[in-house]
């Protein structure tokens, strides 16, 4: 089975940049996915890594390092609307299921 | 382009009733379809998973049971509501086969059991 940790809540400032990790244990990785969830509403898709590396996508960045089995995403120029729940999520070979961390709750403050 | 719809949107049963949420995809053929749960304060828990029609995987032992009558249909259903069947519950898609398994999300159902 996966066994996904994320920490919990953070708090940041608008207009600065915040790191969210993802731990993950897996046996046949085959990619991880990060997704952004509103208050009461769907997760909608940030961002696919399955090679080591990092991926740049406007102001949101994912990393993965597969050997240490660590994700994180960052997000720059935090803005209000970046208040939400992120959520890591791993997928594994021979089947089509993502196995869902927790979620990191982002607090973005004026 | 594709789209996923759920309903109803929200739902308040007593304990006991029976359940029935539907969630149907347009757009794109024989595609993977899920069940998941959102408990307040827990992750995402994947409940059901399909890749065809009448094929259904259980992810986890429950009073749910799943149903997928038609390609693009998955209805979640229950006989007999227990208050911890409350939560937000999300249906998904994503392509059929491949290694880029990207899920969509449909808007969800809260169901409140009292």
């Amino acid at each position: 089975g996966q066994n996904i940790d994320q920490p919990t809540e953070m708090t940041a400032t608008e207009g600065a940049i915040v790191q969210i990790n993802c731990t993950y244990q897996t046996s046949g990785f085959n990619g991880l996915f990060w997704y952004q969830q509103h208050a009461g509403e769907a997760p909608t898709f940030l961002s696919y890594n399955v090679l080591d590396g990092l991926e740049e996508k406007g102001r949101f960045s994912s990393f993965l390092s597969r050997s240490k089995g660590y994700s994180y995403l960052l997000l720059k120029e935090l803005q209000m609307k970046d208040s939400a729940s992120y959520l890591c999520a791993v997928l594994s070979y021979g089947n089509n299921r993502l196995a869902f961390g927790k979620g990191n709750q982002v607090v973005v403050i004026p | 382009s594709q789209t996923i719809h759920q309903w109803p949107a929200t739902l308040v049963q007593p304990v006991g009733s029976p359940l029935s949420l539907e969630c149907t995809v347009e757009g794109t053929s024989n595609p993977n379809l899920y069940w998941y749960r959102q408990a307040a304060g827990r992750g995402l828990q994947l409940l059901f998973y399909s890749v065809g029609i009448g094929q259904i995987s259980s992810e986890v032992p429950q009073n749910l049971s799943a149903s997928r009558p038609q390609d693009r249909q998955f209805i979640l259903s229950s006989k007999k509501l227990l208050l911890s069947d409350s939560g937000f519950y999300l249906c998904a898609w994503s392509q059929e086969g491949g290694s880029y398994n990207e899920q969509f999300f449909g808007p969800g159902t809260r169901l409140t059991v009292l």
